[in-house]
C-alpha cells in the first residue's frame, strides 16, 4: 500500500523567503510522485510530477521538486515567494496497480505568505 | 481547449436522499476518477474508470456507485446520504488511466443537512 506524509499542516513565509514544502512517502513499487495546489473553493491544479529520469522537477510558477529515493522524499520549493502562492498545497503518490493506478494523497499543507 | 467540467457546483441536500453528480473529462481522455475531498483532508480514491469499465474501487460503501457512457463522461450516484457524505467531490480525467497524469475538474461541494 503507498501512502504520504506531509509535515506541517500550516507553513508561513514571509514575501519573497523561499518556500519549502515537506512530502515523505511510502510505495513498495517505483513510485510517481506529484504536487498539486489548490486554491479556495476550486479544484486541484497539478504543479508538477516525478515519473522517471532526472530528479530535479521544475514546475509551473517557478516551484521545484526533487526525488530522493534514499529519503523516500520529494519536497517542493521555491526561492521566492509570492503573495499569489498562498493556497493549499497536496503532495499525491501513484504506483500501478492490476492495471489501474489511482493517487493518495497527503493531508495537505497550506502556505500563508505575509507581506 | 475545455478542461474538465464538473455540474452541479454546490448541491445541498438532506440525510436519506439520493445524489448524482456529473462530470465531462478533458477531450480525448478516456478516464475518469473521482475522488471526496472532506474539509481539512486530502482528496480520497472513490473509483476509476476507463473505456466505459469499472477499473478500481476505494474503500467506500455500496451507496456510492458510478458509470461512465459512450462519450467517456461519468457519474457518480449516492444513495441514502448521510451526513459524513459532506464534501467536495472531485472528478478527474486522464489519458488512458495507469501513471497517466490526473487532470483535475472544480469539484461539486454536496452539503447534506
Amino acid at each position: 500500500a503507498q501512502s504520504v506524509t506531509q509535515l506541517g499542516s500550516h507553513v508561513s513565509v514571509s514575501e519573497g523567503a523561499l518556500v519549502l514544502l515537506r512530502c515523505n512517502y511510502s510505495s513498495s513499487v517505483p513510485p510517481y510522485l506529484f504536487w498539486y495546489v489548490q486554491y479556495p473553493n476550486q479544484g486541484l491544479q497539478l504543479l508538477l510530477k516525478y515519473t522517471t529520469g532526472a530528479t530535479l522537477v521544475k514546475g509551473i510558477n517557478g516551484f521545484e521538486a526533487e526525488f530522493k529515493k534514499s529519503e523516500t522524499s520529494f519536497h517542493l520549493t521555491k526561492p521566492s515567494a509570492h503573495m499569489s502562492d498562498a493556497a493549499e498545497y497536496f503532495c499525491a503518490v501513484s504506483e500501478a496497480n492490476s492495471g489501474y493506478s489511482t493517487l493518495t494523497f497527503g493531508k495537505g499543507t497550506m502556505l500563508l505568505v505575509s507581506p | 481547449d475545455a478542461g474538465v467540467t464538473q455540474s452541479p457546483t454546490h448541491l445541498i441536500k438532506t440525510r436519506g436522499q439520493q445524489v448524482t453528480l456529473r462530470c465531462s473529462p478533458i477531450s480525448g481522455h478516456k478516464s475518469v476518477s473521482w475522488y471526496q475531498q472532506v474539509l481539512g483532508q486530502g482528496p480520497q480514491f472513490i473509483f476509476q474508470y476507463y473505456e466505459k469499465e469499472e477499473r478500481g474501487r476505494g474503500n467506500f460503501p455500496d451507496r456510492f456507485s458510478a458509470r461512465q457512457f459512450p462519450n467517456y463522461s461519468s457519474e457518480l450516484n449516492v444513495n441514502a446520504l448521510l451526513l459524513g457524505d459532506s464534501a467536495l467531490y472531485l472528478c478527474a480525467s486522464s489519458l488512458a488511466g495507469g501513471g497517466d497524469t490526473q487532470y483535475f475538474g472544480p469539484g461539486t461541494r454536496l452539503t447534506v443537512l
